[in-house]
């Protein structure tokens, strides 16, 4: 069974451009969070969602957003990046919310110049 | 608002010896709680699962305690090995008006041969 998968595993941006980040849920799983990892403030959550649904939001601005496909697959989007944007961001998943373990993709590899 | 810290920071042992890592959290009402590792650029690997109505699950050498009422859980690892070297985070589901994970900032572990 495939792990979560996460695209693009790097890339670099410049301040003010907009960057999406995939994330593909391991199969039959209908939850997928987001994280932000940052050597000075650690895993941060950033959001999740349940059958195409936001159910939880973390203290992110509003630059940070986030979608969920009927087929469970999500994106996020950060528009007018900047500096302190660079980050780990990091994708899990589980089969439902709450109870279950939740499992990790790589990650995206985001530094913005 | 629920907060977890993780004691030590970074810990370095020789190889063999049995230890234990530190997780705290200040809001009871908790869904469950869970272990992870992370090597360094990679994503997390998760190890252990407790439920709020549980005291303990294990997995190889790995044991995992928790104690809701304090708001403590242990990571016990016997018999350490080098390839237990890794970050190891802990993260609680749950607390009060608050359903997302919080991650602690995790023990960086160091096991010489």
């Amino acid at each position: 069974k495939a792990g979560v998968t996460q695209t693009p595993r790097y890339l670099i941006k410049t301040r003010g451009q907009q960057v999406t980040l995939s994330c593909s849920p391991i199969s039959g799983h209908r939850s997928v969070s987001w994280y932000q990892q940052t050597p000075g403030q650690g895993l941060q959550f950033l959001f999740e969602y349940f059958s195409e649904t936001q159910r939880n939001k973390g203290n992110f601005p509003g630059r940070f957003s986030g979608r969920q496909f009927s087929n469970s697959r999500s994106e996020m989007n950060v528009s007018t990046l900047e500096l302190g944007d660079s980050a780990l961001y990091l994708c899990a998943s589980s089969p439902g919310l709450r109870a279950d373990t939740i499992y990790f993709g790589e990650g995206s590899w985001l530094t913005v110049v | 608002k629920q907060e977890v810290t993780q004691i030590p920071a970074a810990l370095s042992v020789p190889e063999g010896e049995n230890l234990v890592l530190n997780c705290s959290f200040t809001d009871s009402a908790i869904y469950n709680l869970q272990w992870f590792r992370q090597d360094p650029g990679k994503g997390l690997t998760s190890l252990l699962l407790i439920q709020s109505s549980q005291r303990e699950q294990t997995s190889g050498r790995l044991n995992a305690s928790l104690d809701k009422s304090s708001g403590r859980s242990t990571l016990y690892i016997a018999a350490s090995q080098p390839g237990d070297s890794a970050t190891y985070l802990c993260a609680v589901r749950g607390g009060y008006n608050n359903n997302d994970m919080r991650f602690g900032a995790g023990t960086r572990l160091t096991v010489k041969p």
